[in-house]
C-alpha cells in the first residue's frame, strides 16, 4: 500500500541553523501539505501546495518557511533560521485533490528539536 | 471560523467497554469530517471519514462515527475497546485546502 515518507525521524538542530524537512508524497497526489504539531498539542496547518505553488498558508507558515518540490517526487520545507518554539513534529500529507472532497494521507512525522 | 472541539482530554476504560469520544466542530458549510489515530511515535492513521449520504458511518478497527448537524456533532464509537486501542485520537474537518484538528483525546485502556 502507497505511503507517505518522510526523513529524517528526528532532526537536532542549534537556534538560527536552517533545516529542511524532506517528504515523499504518494506517488499520483497532486495536493501536498505541512502540519506541525508542538508537544502536548494540537495538529496544526502550516501550508498547502498544488501545482507547483503554494495554495494557502496559516499565519504561522511566515517569512522562515518555505516549500518546495524540487524534482517529481520530493517536498520539502525549509525553516531559514530556527527558533527554540519551532520544535515540534512537522506531518507531511498528500491527497488527490483537496481537503473537501479527499482523504489526507500523513506521514510518520519528523521531530525537530531546537536546542 | 472554523474550529473542532475534542472537550474530553483523557479518557480511560477498560478492555471490553464501550467507547465514545466526543467531537464538536464549527463550519458554516457542509462539513467534511474525519477521525484519525495516533500511537505513539507514530502517524496520523484515517479511522472514517463523512462526506455525505448515511450518517452513521463505518471504519476501521470497528470504529463508527455518527454525523448529527443538529448538533455539529461527529462522535466516535466502539462497542468493545481492546487493549492495543490506546493511542490519542483527533477528530477533524476538512475545508477548502486544509485541515482543522482537534486537539485530541488520549485514550487509556485498563485491562
Amino acid at each position: 500500500e502507497p505511503e507517505v515518507t518522510q526523513t529524517p525521524s528526528h532532526q537536532v538542530t542549534q537556534m538560527g541553523q536552517e533545516v529542511i524537512l524532506r517528504c515523499v508524497p504518494i506517488s499520483n497526489h497532486l495536493y501536498f501539505y505541512w502540519y506541525r504539531q508542538i508537544l502536548g498539542q494540537k495538529v496544526e496547518f502550516l501550508v498547502s501546495f498544488y501545482n507547483n505553488e503554494i495554495s494557502e498558508k496559516s499565519e504561522i507558515f511566515d517569512d522562515q518557511f518555505s516549500v518546495e518540490r524540487p524534482d517529481g517526487s520530493n517536498f520539502t520545507l525549509k525553516i531559514r533560521s530556527t527558533k527554540l518554539e519551532d520544535s515540534a513534529m512537522y506531518f507531511c500529507a498528500s491527497s488527490r485533490g483537496t481537503s473537501g472532497g479527499n482523504e489526507q494521507f500523513f506521514g510518520p512525522g519528523t521531530r525537530l528539536t531546537v536546542l | 471560523a472554523q474550529s473542532v472541539t475534542q472537550p474530553d482530554i483523557h479518557i480511560t476504560v477498560s478492555e471490553g467497554a464501550s467507547l465514545e469520544l466526543r467531537c464538536n466542530y464549527s463550519y458554516g458549510a457542509t462539513p467534511y469530517l474525519f477521525w484519525y489515530v495516533q500511537s505513539p511515535g507514530q502517524g496520523l492513521q484515517l479511522l472514517l471519514k463523512y462526506f455525505s449520504g448515511d450518517t452513521l458511518v463505518q471504519g476501521i478497527k470497528g470504529f463508527e462515527a455518527e454525523f448529527k448537524r443538529s448538533q455539529s456533532s461527529f462522535n466516535l464509537r466502539k462497542p468493545s475497546v481492546h487493549w492495543s486501542d490506546a493511542a490519542e485520537y483527533f477528530c477533524a474537518v476538512g475545508a477548502g485546502d486544509k485541515f482543522y484538528f482537534g486537539s485530541g483525546t488520549k485514550l487509556n485502556v485498563k485491562p
